[in-house]
């Protein structure tokens, strides 16, 4: 089945470049569907930071827009997530999922998701 | 874009039903039938248990249904069990081509 793994480093300082990477088993990420990057700070909820497509195409939550680059590798079969000028705002469990293109599929959901990765913004 | 609104929590008895509402607006919940909820236990990732208002993927138990009314989508959980217990998010998409998250409900079986 499809399994989505985050990893990159736990610990991040104010003011610089947090970047992470979800690694999908199971499924090429070229065969299609959007990939996603859904993020949870400690006792909150979640928010959605942005998804991208095989191709490229992406699209970004717009109050995060501003700092945010997702990017994809299909040789890998894996997609990426850098954040710039963090603050402690942005530690947060970070989960990447899966998500059908709802234009073509008329469907929307996130499945599967990763584990989740803890990010900690501090000096 | 605004989090779309959830009760902070509910509860029930096990074998009660429970229902959990989700607010947004005309361009998110009212303008488009697909919103999704997922559940969440205690350190583990969410799991989408209703997507596209009302529509069950295969193995979520038939206890769990989804509906909607103008802004407004539902959560409804018939025959409380013990594991229901958890927090519960809704999402939907919006006419900016996003998705927004619900802040999220806490389920206590009592």
């Amino acid at each position: 089945q499809v399994q989505l793994q985050e990893s990159g480093p736990g610990l991040v300082k104010p003011s610089e470049t947090l970047s992470l990477t979800c690694a999908v088993s199971g499924y090429s990420i070229s065969s299609g569907y959007y990939w996603g990057w859904i993020r949870q700070p400690p006792g909150k909820g979640l928010e959605w930071i942005g998804s991208i497509y095989h191709s490229g195409s992406t699209y970004y939550n717009p109050s995060l827009k501003s700092r945010v680059t997702i990017s994809v590798d299909t040789s890998k079969n894996q997609f990426s997530l850098k954040l710039s000028s963090v603050t402690a705002a942005d530690t947060a469990v970070y989960y990447c999922a899966r998500h059908p293109n709802i234009v073509v599929a008329g469907t929307s959901w996130f499945d599967p998701w990763g584990q989740g990765t803890l990010v900690t913004v501090s000096s | 874009q605004s989090a779309l609104t959830q009760p902070a929590s509910v509860s029930g008895s096990p074998g009660q039903s429970i229902t959990i509402s989700c607010t947004g607006t005309s361009s998110d919940v009212g303008g488009y039938n697909y919103v999704s909820w997922y559940q969440q236990h205690p350190g583990k990732a969410p799991k989408l248990m209703i997507y596209d208002v009302s529509k069950r993927p295969s193995g979520v138990s038939d206890r769990f249904s989804g509906s909607k009314s103008g802004n407004t989508a539902s959560l409804t959980i018939s025959g409380l069990q013990a594991e229901d217990e958890a927090d519960y998010y809704c999402s939907s998409y919006t006419s900016s081509s996003t998705w927004v998250f619900g802040g999220g409900t806490k389920l206590t079986v009592l």
